[in-house]
């Protein structure tokens, strides 16, 4: 079945280490997105890639990094200067045209 | 520039009594329309979307919701609550894939239902 998978499903990070959220999709969506969503806020964008080796900083990308090498692949990275990355992290995945995401089942990280 | 309001953060239903979810919104282009439910700890789920065909979108479990040009409203609403309808819901507006396809997401409507 094409999905979106993202791996660990918890993570627990100690501060000042960086950390890396995976993304993976088989559904052949050109662009992939990385939320970030925090209680009572919604959810915030922080990059997207619409086409491999591009990216575009979202809302809130200060702390962050990506890298889009793969089509299938999108990982995030959290840095130690992201000053409160304790969240639920979201990737998605959309094909031009379709006016459709879907949405992987998120990770919850916790800085300890 | 695009945004969306959610008019309530908590609504508390009975089950089998109607449910409605206010979203207000405002988008330069033709907009796209989603509303989304998220379970505890789970990814988003798509319950219905507009992409401006039909006025009145009927989505998965009963759910349906009615795009307003005049009142910039997309109001989600259903019949009759179930206990599992109990989650949290966001109404979402889609920017122009051309300007990078971004959802731009409403606070979220917390849906509670009683016995």
């Amino acid at each position: 079945d094409g999905g979106i998978t993202q791996s660990p499903k918890y993570l627990f990070r100690k501060e000042g280490q960086n950390v890396t959220l995976s993304c993976e999709q088989n559904l052949n969506h050109d662009a992939m997105y990385w939320y970030r969503q925090d209680p009572g806020q919604g959810l915030r964008l922080i990059y997207y890639s619409q086409i491999v080796n591009d990216f575009q900083k979202g809302d809130i990308a200060e702390g962050y990094s990506v890298s889009r090498e793969k089509k299938e692949s999108f990982p995030l990275t959290v840095t130690s200067a992201q000053k409160n990355p304790t969240a639920f992290y979201l990737c998605a995945s959309s094909i031009q045209g379709a006016n459709g995401y879907t949405f992987g089942s998120g990770t919850r990280l916790t800085v300890v | 520039a695009q945004s969306v309001t959610q008019l309530d953060s908590h609504v508390s239903v009975s089950e089998g009594t109607p449910v409605l979810l206010r979203c207000n919104y405002s988008s330069s282009y033709s907009p796209s329309l989603f509303w989304y439910v998220q379970h505890p700890n789970k990814g988003l789920q798509l319950l219905l979307k507009y992409t401006s065909a039909a006025t009145l979108v009927k989505g998965i479990n009963g759910f349906e919701a009615e795009f307003k040009k005049s009142e910039t409203s997309f109001h989600l609403t259903k019949p009759s609550a179930h206990m599992s309808d109990a989650a949290e819901y966001f109404c979402v507006v889609s920017g122009p894939y051309n300007q990078g396809g971004k959802l731009i997401f409403g606070q979220g409507t917390e849906l509670s239902v009683k016995p």
